[in-house]
This record gives structure tokens, C-alpha cells and sequence, in this order.
């Protein structure tokens, strides 16, 4: 099992959607989870951090549910600004944390 | 004002020639990182300094080396390329490593093409 894990998708939704994409982790230790957007061909951008029970910022909820060990993105209003792909990240520590990225969601949002 | 620079953002290189990517920064970051990004997959970490201390991943091949003269700058050197090592590489910075909150700020990227 990897040790944090996305749907590739691709989600195509129409603009003014609301869209959600988990993340599941195994680390049960980690405790700070990171979202970052990446475009095409960029590189990635931090999105939202998550470090308690959950973030938001704008049309961007973060939430995090240990119990279950996964983390989720929601996305409301979509924008085809928004199409990107979403990458989620948990940190581990191992003398010092390393970020371990998950493969990405990819986001498509049409007109 | 761009905070992490790398160089060449594009670079073409034959199936065995040596090659170095270059990174910098201006944020004077404690930790440099290199990621290798194949299409569709997740940025894999390769090793990553903190301060001058050179930390490798247990399973990055011995093809890849890194350098880091000075706080500003850190080099990808790669000794024989081979066709699979085709791929974005990212350079990131953080200040610390040692707070599970610390964010990394990635440079752009060098795409790599290996003929």
C-alpha cells in the first residue's frame, strides 16, 4: 500500500459545481497534512494546510478525519480557473520530515 | 521577484552525457530539496540538505549526485543519464524540516529530455 494514496480521476464537473477529492494516508503519526495545487507542466503551489480538525479559506474547505486516516478537499463554485491537478501531502519524520506527495487528482472544470 | 530559480527550465541531453541542473534561492532556507516528476506520478523525493548536511533517499540510484557550495545555491548532477531518467525536476526550500508545519517553496522545474 502506498503510503498516501489519491483517485487519479480525472473529475470533469461544469463550472459552479462543488467537487471533493480524499486522500488517505498510513502514517498514523503524521500530524499535518498539506494540499497544493499543480498546473500543467508547473510546479506545485501550496493550496491549504490542515493541522487540526480542518481549514477553509474561501471556496476551499480542508478536513481531516484521523480516525479514518484520510484527508479531503472540497472544492465549492468551482472556477475553470480551478482545473488543475491537486496533490496531497503528509509529511513523516524520519530525523527531520520529509514530504511525501501523493500522485495527484486531477481536476477538470468545463464551461 | 521569484524566490527559487532554476536553471535551464529546459534541457536536452544525450543517453549517457553527464548533466548538472542548477537551483537558487533568495529566501537564504536552511533545507534545499530535489524532487524527480514523471508524467502523471508524484514528485519522489532524491536527497535533500539541510544546511550542509547531504541527506540521500535510500532508493535513489547512485547515477544521481548533489552539490551544495552555499546556502544560495545546490546542483542535480547526473553522471550517465539513461532514457528513464527523462522527467521535471523540482527543487524546493524550506526553512526547517524539524516542525511538521514547515511549507516548501518549489522553483519551476528543469524538464528533462534524454535523446
Amino acid at each position: 500500500r502506498k503510503e498516501v494514496e489519491q483517485d487519479p480521476g480525472p473529475f470533469n464537473v461544469p463550472e459552479g459545481a462543488t467537487v471533493a477529492f480524499n486522500c488517505t494516508y498510513s502514517n498514523s503519526a503524521s500530524q499535518s497534512f498539506f494540499w497544493y495545487r499543480q498546473d500543467c507542466r508547473k510546479e506545485p503551489k501550496l493550496l491549504m494546510s490542515v493541522y487540526s480538525s480542518g481549514n477553509e479559506d474561501g471556496r476551499f474547505t480542508a478536513q481531516l478525519n484521523r480516525a479514518s486516516q484520510y484527508i479531503s478537499l472540497l472544492i465549492r463554485d468551482s472556477k475553470l480557473s480551478d482545473s488543475a491537478t491537486y496533490l496531497c501531502v503528509c509529511p513523516r519524520y524520519t530525523g527531520g520530515f520529509k514530504t511525501i506527495f501523493g500522485a495527484g487528482t486531477r481536476l477538470f472544470v468545463k464551461a | 521577484d521569484a524566490m527559487v530559480i532554476q536553471n535551464p527550465r529546459y534541457q536536452v541531453t544525450q543517453f549517457g552525457k553527464p548533466v548538472t541542473l542548477s537551483c537558487s534561492q533568495t529566501l537564504n532556507h536552511n533545507v534545499m530539496y530535489w524532487y524527480q516528476q514523471k508524467s502523471s506520478q508524484a514528485p519522489k523525493l532524491l536527497f535533500h540538505y539541510y544546511d550542509k548536511d547531504f541527506n540521500n533517499e535510500a532508493d535513489t540510484p547512485d547515477n544521481f549526485q548533489s552539490r551544495r557550495p552555499n546556502t544560495s545555491f545546490c546542483f542535480l548532477d547526473i553522471r550517465s543519464p539513461g532514457l528513464g531518467d527523462a522527467a521535471m525536476y523540482l527543487c524546493a526550500t524550506s526553512s526547517d524540516r524539524d516542525s511538521p508545519t514547515y511549507e516548501q517553496y518549489f522553483g519551476p522545474g528543469t524538464r528533462l529530455t534524454v535523446t
